[in-house]
């Protein structure tokens, strides 16, 4: 079946300019998660959603990042007045259940990058 | 606090040699599960295995076996007789089941394996 797909696939964005990411996490998973992943790092997290709610955004590094799930599927992610700084991978993830334990299914993420 | 060390950050080895990749984890929690994850250079994060903190016994799938230890706090994942596919980077991460509701991964810095022909 399908898995988690992200676009785009790539993004420079001039600093100064708002960025939107997209997810499409697989049919039926509860819960999507954002992590962002710096050159030779391992990913971080960002935020949580279980369905619509989103119930964890201390990941979040800035008041300039935005995320939503209005009908409990698709996912975005914004991000305002970019900044050098966020130049990195946005992966996002999703998983059945909704605590630990449950493997996550990631996307090929979004490359931004800000010039 | 919780935390996931991976002190190998490359390792280099020609085709058919046994690998052992490094994983060593800090948590409060009496429940956890620990990953392994794999991404190759496509970017796609792949998942290897779980882990929960309860079960101890080692597992093994194929060339690939995993052994957890919690009186060292250690989830280290070995290759054996490596093939230049398994070049990738490779993390381990950490799922608290307690302090934490959402089942969010903290994941290692990673250690990049590269297998040579």
């Amino acid at each position: 079946g399908a898995g988690v797909s992200q676009s785009p696939r790539y993004k420079v964005a001039k600093r100064g300019q708002d960025v939107a990411l997209r997810c499409d996490p697989i049919s039926g998973h509860v819960s999507l998660f954002w992590y962002q992943q710096a050159l030779g790092q391992g990913p971080e997290f960002l935020t949580y959603f279980q369905n619509e709610a989103q119930l964890d955004k201390s990941g979040l590094p800035s008041d300039r990042f935005f995320a939503e799930r209005p009908e409990g599927s698709v996912s975005t992610l914004k991000i305002q007045r970019t900044q050098q700084e966020d130049s990195a991978v946005y992966l996002c993830a999703s998983s059945l259940g909704t605590r630990g334990g449950y493997e996550q299914y990631f996307g090929p993420g979004t490359r931004l990058t800000v010039t | 606090a919780q935390k996931v060390t991976q002190a190998q950050t490359e390792i280099s080895v020609v085709e058919k040699e046994d690998v052992t990749l490094d994983c060593v984890y800090e948590t409060r929690d009496t429940t956890y599960y620990l990953f392994w994850y794999k991404q190759p250079p496509s970017g796609e994060l792949v998942f290897l295995i779980r882990r929960n903190s309860f079960d101890e016994q080692n597992e093994i799938s194929g060339r690939y076996s995993w052994n957890f230890q919690k009186s060292t706090s250690s989830f280290n994942f070995t290759i054996t007789a490596s093939q230049v596919v398994d070049s990738a980077v490779y993390f381990c991460a950490l799922s608290e089941a307690i302090s934490s509701n959402t089942g969010k991964l903290i994941f290692g810095q990673g250690t990049t394996l590269q297998v040579k022909p």
